[in-house]
């Protein structure tokens, strides 16, 4: 148990699906994160949010759209996706300068 | 801006022999050094941190780091390793004092420890 829950663990979508990710943390953490993880690929962070407000975005495609309503939460909706888009997708928390925490991840496969 | 290199994607070893796994950082600015581990499908778990004191750090598991500031390093050392022990190993950085910023990961060292 990490204080970090992603849902679903797993995930098949078709290309033209529409399917979210949904991230929950219960430690207090006001950043959040998205990462996606492919194979034989460094980890490469998506989005950031601090406070809720999104204050990075590293050129990820329009097909992934993040929000955040709240501290707590954190979604990526997903629309029209290609099977290279098939990944393990990480969130993490932090609260300042401290180590981050991370959900056990989403494994997306994109068919 | 921070850059962390890992410089050996896939480290064998045989089980109760020891192994080092280096890891290398570039800041201008003092920083924050960290190990995760992450076995199969599962997210990354902290293995141990640095902050600040004592420049070797030790995780409950038998994992030691130690930070060389002089030579810009954090490598990860275990006298004998387990089966269990085999998994993907981030060394990752974070600016000191910076607030909200996310850490830079090095792409990752694969540790397959042979019976």
């Amino acid at each position: 148990e990490t204080g970090v829950t992603q849902t679903p663990r797993h995930l098949v979508m078709g290309m033209t699906n529409k399917k979210s990710l949904k991230c929950e943390q219960h430690l207090g953490h006001n950043a959040m994160y998205w990462y996606k993880q492919s194979a034989k690929k460094p980890l490469e962070l998506m989005f950031v949010y601090n406070f809720k407000e999104q204050t990075e975005n590293n050129s990820v495609p329009s097909r992934f759209s993040p929000e955040c309503p709240n501290s707590s939460h954190l979604f990526l909706h997903l629309h029209t996706l290609q099977p290279e888009d098939s990944a393990l997708y990480l969130c993490a928390s932090t609260q300042g300068h401290t180590e981050a925490f991370f959900g056990q991840g989403t494994r997306l496969t994109v068919v | 801006a921070q850059s962390v290199t890992q410089l050996d994607s896939q480290v064998p070893v045989f089980e109760e022999a020891p192994v080092e796994l280096r890891c290398n950082y570039s800041s201008s600015v003092s920083v924050y050094l960290f190990w995760y581990v992450q076995y199969p499908n599962q997210g990354l778990q902290l293995l141990l941190k640095y902050l600040s004191g004592s420049t070797l750090v030790e995780s409950i598991n038998g994992f030691e780091a130690e930070f060389n500031k002089s030579q810009t390093s954090f490598h990860l050392r275990k006298p004998s390793v387990h089966i269990s022990d085999t998994a993907e190993y981030f060394c990752a950085v974070s600016p000191w004092n910076s607030g909200n910023t996310p850490l830079v990961f090095g792409k990752g060292t694969r540790l397959s420890v042979i019976a």
